[in-house]
């Protein structure tokens, strides 16, 4: 149980052009899910808390124009990395909250993200 | 906000031999300590937690301790294997607040050598 998915898995794309990066809950309802970035052979860096139905929560730093969430649902988070240049080229990995639950966060497989 | 540290950066040893992890923590009122490995190009995996109630958690080679006046907080790994090599990343996250942020540390890289 507790499975997360992302979609795409990888992606590669020109500068200039959006991304759209999907992250599911496949077996469970998640009311908060959590967007990370993490480049090369470093640690995982909160994005943005993202909760269903209101407007996600986004870390110092982090452009919010730039990096647009979505959560309309109990199981779907989006991220659209919008007019991608080369250094947003990272693994980009969410995770999910069990509705309800206290702690534990399970984390999706990840997206590479590759900006031409 | 809560900063975590974590040491060594990278730690190599011979199978069989035990490794320690340490991680420190900078906000007192953090009471979630997850641990996670994560091989190239996966995701994290949660392997151990501990909660600010508990001093000491083990799973089979896993353990984990916690000393809350020093905050600090350990991962042990025993009888080490191959399959143990990967990037281990200390957290710490305050629940019970409404949003469970994690902050991660800068991570370990473990080699475990046959």
């Amino acid at each position: 149980g507790a499975v997360v998915s992302q979609h795409p898995s990888w992606v590669i794309c020109k500068s200039g052009t959006s991304v759209k990066i999907e992250c599911r809950s496949l077996d469970f309802q998640a009311t908060t899910m959590f967007w990370y970035r993490q480049f090369p052979k470093q640690s995982l860096m909160l994005m943005a808390t993202s909760n269903e139905g209101s407007k996600a929560t986004y870390e110092q730093g982090v452009e919010k124009d730039k990096f647009l969430i979505n959560h309309a649902s109990l199981t779907l988070s989006t991220l659209t990395v919008t007019s991608a240049h080369p250094e947003d080229s990272s693994f980009y990995i969410c995770s999910a909250i069990l509705a309800g639950g206290r702690d534990t966060q399970y984390f999706g497989p990840g997206t590479r993200l590759t900006v031409l | 906000g809560e900063n975590v540290e974590q040491h060594p950066s990278t730690l190599s040893v011979q199978e069989g031999d035990s490794a320690v992890i340490k991680c420190t923590y900078s906000d007192s009122a953090s009471n979630y300590f997850p641990w996670y490995k994560q091989e190239l190009g996966k995701r994290p995996q949660l392997i151990i937690d501990i909660r600010s109630n508990v001093g000491e958690k083990k799973d089979q080679r896993i353990a984990v301790t916690l000393n809350k006046t020093a905050k600090h907080f350990s991962l042990h790994i025993t009888e080490t294997q191959p399959e143990d090599s990967a990037v281990y990343f200390c957290a710490a996250s305050k629940v019970n607040t409404g949003f469970q942020k994690l902050v991660f540390g800068t991570g370990t890289r473990l080699l475990v050598s046959p």
